[in-house]
């Protein structure tokens, strides 16, 4: 099925650790997203990527980086965990161009535990 | 900066109650709204939206309205079911562009038979 896959699903980090979070969707979208999700905090815009070969920080960007790989792939990484960093990850993509008709499409979601 | 409020959480209805789920915004400029659904263990997914004032959006007896008067966009539902127990977030297109979307905290629905 076409959309937007996330990997992994469930990952337990140790403090200081580093890991990539990936993701990749098969719809030809200009733009994508990360997102964290908190508890009472709705979701929180990390990092975007409004075409290939472009990114730009969001509202907490802090203590992560991001690579466009190409068109299908945005990854997330986090090059020294914290535990303030333990949230559900989401990405999303959207066309570019046409927000307003089509929305983001969202993967299912990383969550993330950092001890 | 652009913001948006939600009513907190949990929303606990029987079945076929009317819902209403309370979301006002601050804003520049004339932002488009929308409602994303996620139901336990997904992501989120496109419920309505409404692009200008007075449009209203409506998706699987969902509605909502796009009040510029009041800077709302409330969701409603006239008999909900227990298929509708999910968490559900008011949003908007930032002015920033960059189709970036501001979300609200969102509202946790459980609907008890």
């Amino acid at each position: 099925n076409a959309g937007v896959t996330q990997t992994p699903k469930f990952q337990v980090l140790k403090t200081g650790q580093s890991m990539t979070l990936q993701c990749a969707q098969d719809m030809n979208h200009n733009s994508m997203y990360w997102y964290r999700q908190d508890p009472g905090m709705g979701l929180r815009l990390i990092y975007y990527s409004a075409s290939e070969g472009t990114t730009d920080k969001g509202e907490v960007p802090n203590g992560y980086n991001v690579s466009r790989l190409n068109k299908r792939e945005f990854s997330l990484r986090l090059e020294s965990a914290a535990p303030s960093q333990t949230s559900v990850y989401f990405c999303a993509s959207t066309p570019g161009q046409q927000l307003l008709l089509a929305g983001y499409t969202f993967g299912s979601g990383t969550r993330l535990t950092v001890v | 900066g652009d913001s948006v409020t939600q009513m907190e959480g949990p929303v606990t209805l029987s079945e076929e109650a009317f819902l209403t789920i309370n979301c006002t915004y601050t804003a520049t400029g004339y932002p488009s709204l929308f409602w994303y659904v996620q139901y336990p263990g997904e992501g989120l997914q496109l419920l309505l939206k409404a692009t200008k004032a007075d449009d209203k959006g409506s998706n699987k007896g969902f509605e909502a309205t796009y009040r510029k008067e009041t800077t709302s966009f409330h969701l409603e539902k006239g008999s909900v079911q227990v298929s509708d127990s999910a968490v559900y977030f008011c949003a908007l297109s930032d002015s920033g562009g960059y189709n970036k979307l501001i979300f609200g905290a969102g509202t946790r629905l459980a609907v008890h038979p």
